[in-house]
């Protein structure tokens, strides 16, 4: 599977859209982006995953450019609550669907 | 509601004293996973099962035993538990095709002294 490289770590204003880079230079084409966020020590939530266009749910906005070698995340009006570590992860999902998770982005919503 | 149970949330034993630390989904779901995450390290993957009685191992299945005796449920075994096995553990689960959403248990932290 391909690596990720994320920042460290961002913050964003409560009510602004928060926007979370993801390079993933070596992703090849049959590989999907994943993004997962983790709020202290819970379980891994899913977000968000697409191929190659552009994708929205309930929850945030998935931006893949044209050549796929990086996307980003769009939190459209971050809330105190979606201070997490976000992970991106690139997989082509093999039989095992093994996902391989990174060091991530600690994201923090200030009031 | 649709979930991913892990039972129990804190668990301190002793070196050698057998536990299980049980999973339960009730979405269906063929697939099932264990992954500790530990700091420095992030989530690593003990054992999957693809179905019921199909289990295999893992990036870290050393001291571990999983069963999947039943579709629902992925007990996670320590034999002999050791301090090095203290970390925060992970169960989830998916249908059975391999690009859909893993849904996570709210972990279970595990201390062995």
């Amino acid at each position: 599977d391909a690596k990720t490289t994320q920042p460290t770590s961002m913050d964003c204003a409560e009510g602004r859209a928060a926007n979370l880079p993801c390079n993933h230079s070596t992703i090849s084409g049959n590989e999907y982006v994943y993004w997962y966020r983790q709020i202290h020590s819970q379980g891994p939530q899913y977000i968000i995953h697409g191929l190659k266009n552009n994708e929205t749910n309930e929850m945030a906005s998935l931006i893949i450019t044209e050549d796929r070698k990086s996307s980003t995340l769009i939190l459209p009006h971050a809330t105190l609550r979606d201070t997490a570590v976000y992970y991106c992860i690139v997989s082509n999902f093999g039989a095992n669907s093994k996902l391989t998770f990174g060091k991530g982005i600690t994201l923090s919503v200030r009031p | 509601e649709a979930q991913v149970t892990q039972n129990p949330r804190y668990l301190i034993t002793v070196t050698g004293k057998k536990l299980t630390v049980t999973c339960s989904q009730n979405m269906n779901h063929e697939y099932m996973s264990w992954y500790r995450q530990d700091p420095g390290l992030g989530l690593r993957q003990i054992y999957y099962s693809m179905n019921v009685e199909v289990t295999d191992k893992g990036d870290v299945p050393e001291g571990y035993k999983v069963s999947r005796k039943e579709k629902r449920n992925f007990p996670l075994i320590l034999e002999s538990p050791s301090p090095n096995q203290t970390s925060l553990y992970f169960c989830a689960s998916r249908r059975g095709r391999s690009y859909e959403k893993l849904f996570f248990g709210s972990g279970t932290q595990l201390s062995v002294l």
